[in-house]
């Protein structure tokens, strides 16, 4: 069946980098978007941005910039989401989630979430 | 940017219909899409384009958009719908196109 399924939870100190990995299966991986959406605890929902998985040109929401990468490795069908520098304020649960290649598209698949925890 | 504005709770009986409404300006010239996120889980798309539902998701569950106003509407509503709902919406002109509402956690009393 469609899924996504994503990396295990982590925790890291301040300052140091986070790759959240994010596996598709049951569908040709580069024929839909995969985006990447940020919910901190006890918050809602917030869209961080979303990567073209054909050219594999990211585009990054405001407040998602220099800290933020997305990146892909088709021939594994898997999405990245690095954060560098973390902060405290990055704690929170990581979800990607398939949309179509139209703009307006719905997120129709998501991933289970990966938490990450900045903690000292 | 654009701004998405939902109840935060809405409690409704069993049996009953549960209306749960975002509310933007000109809403209703865009496609709206609802998400349904129980706690611990990862949210669910309930209703796409305004008013189409995936399979899967039950008749019980409809949307409408129109001016300023969109509704998800649950109808004859069970316990197992108690849960936080999301709209969502792009908005071409903002820096954070893909806006989602600030979430309605809907009770089953």
């Amino acid at each position: 069946q469609v899924q996504l399924v994503q990396s295990g939870s982590e925790l890291k100190k301040p300052g140091a980098s986070v790759k959240v990995s994010c596996k598709a299966s049951g569908y040709t991986f580069t024929s839909y978007a995969m985006n990447w959406v940020r919910q901190a605890p006890g918050q809602g929902l917030e869209w961080m941005g979303w990567i073209n998985t054909n050219t594999g040109n990211p585009t990054y929401a405001q407040g998602f910039t220099g800290r933020f990468v997305f990146s892909l490795d088709t021939s594994v069908s898997t999405a990245y989401l690095q954060i560098s520098s973390l902060k405290a304020e990055d704690t929170a649960v990581y979800y990607c989630a398939r949309g179509g290649m139209i703009i307006d598209d719905a997120f129709d698949i998501w991933g289970q979430g990966t938490m990450v925890t900045v903690s000292s | 940017s654009y701004v998405l504005t939902q109840p935060p709770s809405v409690s409704v009986a069993p049996g009953k219909t549960a209306r749960i409404t975002c509310g933007g300006n000109n809403i209703g010239s865009k496609s709206v899409h609802w998400y349904q996120q129980k706690p611990g889980q990862a949210p669910v798309l309930v209703i796409y384009y305004d008013s189409d539902r995936p399979s899967g998701i039950p008749e019980r569950f409809s949307g409408s958009n129109s001016g300023n106003t969109a509704t998800l509407t649950i109808s004859r509503v069970e316990a197992g719908d108690e849960a936080d709902y999301y709209c969502q919406v792009w908005d071409s002109s903002s820096d954070h196109p893909k806006v989602f509402g600030g979430g309605t956690k809907l009770t089953v009393l």
